[in-house]
């Protein structure tokens, strides 16, 4: 596997089940992002770890809960999502502290929530 | 929150013809990229610029970075069917958190044969 995966590809799943995303990056990045693609509306950066804890986490609701166990996964567990909760869910991974910090995807789960 | 001003929102052109494309922000950045994201995947890294001024190459696509720091833009030459796909600029701001990209919402860009 080169770059950067994330499974499944494609989830549907009721109001009430909990299920995780999963993504690994095999470039040797320090950093990992979730980043949120709906439609007309610019991607949203949900959480970044950098070196395996938590820098950001930009007000996103408490029924999504990511868990980096380290510098080469990254989880999403869902709980409880609603249907506005549907969405491409973007991983993505970059080298830090490079002075030229490129963020490089994988090829999204693409979420729905019925 | 902030988003990057990219125009146009769609395009449909004839194979073999040049295509351009712009984002501008209000503010100014350090970097900025350019993606490409096909049906079903995630963006694809088109090209990265660092340098106000910059111009750089990849293949038929040409990038610059505005000498402002708050524009930029991406040509493609002698477009093909498979140039196909939403294109997005992305920003890193001068200030604040070097970490977050703020982004365009995309350029569809259709080719037709």
């Amino acid at each position: 596997e080169t770059g950067v995966t994330q499974t499944p590809r494609h989830l549907v799943m009721g109001m009430t089940n909990k299920k995780s995303l999963k993504c690994e990056q095999h470039l040797g990045h320090n950093a990992m992002y979730w980043y949120k693609q709906s439609a007309k509306k610019p991607l949203e950066l949900m959480f970044v770890y950098s070196l395996e804890e938590r820098v950001e986490n930009n007000s996103v609701p408490s029924r999504f809960s990511p868990e980096c166990p380290n510098s080469s996964h990254l989880f999403l567990h869902l709980h409880t999502l609603q249907p506005e909760d549907s969405a491409l869910y973007l991983c993505a991974s970059s080298q830090e502290w490079t002075g030229q910090e490129t963020q490089y995807f994988g090829p999204g789960t693409r979420l729905l929530v019925l | 929150g902030q988003q990057l001003n990219q125009s146009p929102q769609s395009m449909f052109i004839q194979e073999g013809e040049d295509v351009s494309m712009n984002c501008t922000s209000s503010s100014i950045f350090n970097t900025w990229l350019w993606y490409k994201q096909d049906p079903g995947e995630g963006p694809v890294l088109l090209i990265a610029l660092y340098k106000a001024g910059e111009l750089t190459s990849n293949g038929r696509l040409t990038a610059q970075f505005g000498i402002t720091r708050k524009d930029s833009f991406l040509n493609i030459s002698a477009s093909i069917p498979s140039d196909v796909g939403i294109y997005f600029c992305a920003g890193r701001p001068n200030a604040g958190n070097n970490r977050k990209l703020i982004w365009g919402l995309g350029t569809s860009l259709a080719v037709n044969p």
